[in-house]
């Protein structure tokens, strides 16, 4: 059964612009969740991580996420993108010490 | 503090032969984990290693093995190289206890391409 759903394969949004990239995961797994960033031909950059706490995380260059458990949804958001935003996007999910991750999204900035 | 780092950085096979990817872990860190990473999809778990045995393993045939040395670094050894084993390799390390163990660091990934 699939842990992370992202619902949204590509997002298009202009610079400077709002953007909020959306995941939801299956409530049946342990919730300790992670958005990561991937630059093109680039390994893995962790963003931010959810492991307990406020469920308001703030990560790196300017990103945050919401952990809704009512709604099993972790979106990430970022109030004003930049060209340097331009990569793809993974939501993930530790399941069992094994990162399950989602299928991506990709954002495209518009200049 | 050096991250994980993993080698080569590319690889060129040919369908048949066997290829071997090697990962060191975050310092600190006693267990490594090996994902797989088709092109335009999100990284597969391959199986994980500590305490130099595979501790688990995700749906990827025999043909991928692996080992852990006592320094706690690992290999992926691919046998009968097919033309769907090109990817991009990732190694993670984590701490086996703790709260920290929860997180995965990944390395920079090697990329296979099979001809």
């Amino acid at each position: 059964a699939q842990s992370v759903t992202q619902l949204d394969s590509q997002v298009p949004v202009f610079e400077e612009a709002p953007v909020e990239l959306r995941c939801n995961y299956s409530s049946s797994v342990s919730v300790y969740l992670f958005w990561y960033v991937q630059y093109p031909n680039q390994g893995l950059q962790l963003l931010l991580k959810y492991l307990s706490g406020s469920t308001l995380v703030k990560g790196i260059n300017g990103f945050e996420a919401e952990f809704n458990k009512s709604q099993t949804s972790f979106h990430l958001r970022k109030p004003s993108v930049h060209i340097s935003d331009t990569a793809e996007y993974f939501c993930a999910v530790n399941r069992d010490d094994k990162i399950i991750f989602g299928k991506g999204t990709r954002l495209h900035i518009l200049p | 503090d050096a991250g994980v780092t993993q080698s080569p950085t590319h690889l060129i096979k040919t369908r048949g032969q066997q290829v071997t990817l090697r990962c060191s872990p975050k310092s600190g860190h006693d267990t490594v984990s090996w994902y797989q990473q088709a092109l335009g999809q999100g990284p597969q778990f391959i199986f994980q290693y500590y305490e130099e045995e595979e501790r688990q393993r995700g749906n990827f045939p025999d043909r991928f093995s692996g080992h852990q040395f006592p320094n706690y670094s690992s290999e992926l050894n691919v046998n009968a190289l097919l033309l769907g084993d090109s990817a991009l390799y990732l190694c993670a390390s984590s701490p086996r206890f703790g709260f920290s163990s929860y997180e995965q660091y990944f390395g920079p990934g090697t990329r296979l391409t099979v001809t």
